[in-house]
């Protein structure tokens, strides 16, 4: 079965610091591979998605992430952190059942931003 | 129009009581999920539909029924729960074969 594990739980960083939210998976087969973003008492965003093709992937709120095979990594950056990217990340694998998908998720990482 | 809308965001039941969780999404979405999620805690699966037929049920408790009317609609008809089952619940849909989910704000239950 697939699995990602995210390496640390709670990540700090000031205002304007560069966010790096880590994220290892375990796969037989090419993995799809997604970052979702859980607002307080809200459900998930989509922040961005690997499937196939560039390794270097853009998504939403200018966060971008990774795909290193060699590694079996797929961290997640930011350059610039805003207040506003106070939230909990999860890193989520698809595995194919079927005629659908089931997506298993990291364990998220707490990102808080200081002033 | 990405939008998957629950109802209700918030439910307090007793043990003994009978309700319902709804879903709803009009993106012409064949595949639609539910997941439990608890405090600090990833959202694990619980059911698939597919083409209004339940595809995936990861061995969730018969306290809890899906229900799956029509294409656009996903039900969750609890009963007999246990305080252990308060959580947030989140429904999900995608396109059929495809692996990119949406979300639902989800409803935070909670069982006294």
């Amino acid at each position: 079965a697939q699995s990602v594990t995210q390496l640390g739980s709670h990540v700090s960083v000031s205002e304007g610091a560069l966010v790096l939210l880590r994220c290892n998976y375990s796969s037989s087969v090419p993995p799809y591979l997604f970052w979702y973003v859980q607002y307080p008492n809200q459900g998930l965003q989509l922040l961005l998605k690997y499937t196939t093709g560039a390794t270097l992937v853009k998504g939403i709120n200018g966060f971008e992430a990774e795909f290193k095979k060699s590694e079996t990594s797929f961290h997640l950056t930011k350059p610039s952190a805003h207040m506003s990217d106070a939230a909990e990340y999860f890193c989520a694998v698809s595995d194919r059942r079927g005629s659908n998908y089931k997506l298993t998720f990291g364990k998220g990482t707490l990102l808080t931003v200081n002033p | 129009d990405t939008e998957v809308t629950q109802t209700p965001k918030h439910l307090v039941m007793g043990m003994t009581n009978k309700k319902s969780l709804k879903c709803e999404q009009h993106m012409g979405h064949r595949a639609m999920y539910w997941y439990k999620q608890k405090a600090k805690k990833p959202p694990e699966l619980m059911f698939v539909y597919s083409y209004e037929k339940l595809s995936i049920n990861e061995s969730v408790p018969s306290r809890f029924s899906p229900e799956c009317p029509n294409s656009s609609l996903l039900n969750l008809h609890l009963h007999a729960l246990q305080p252990e089952d308060s959580a947030l619940y989140l429904c999900a849909s995608s396109q059929e074969g495809r692996n990119i989910q949406y979300f639902g704000a989800g409803t935070r239950l909670s069982v006294l």
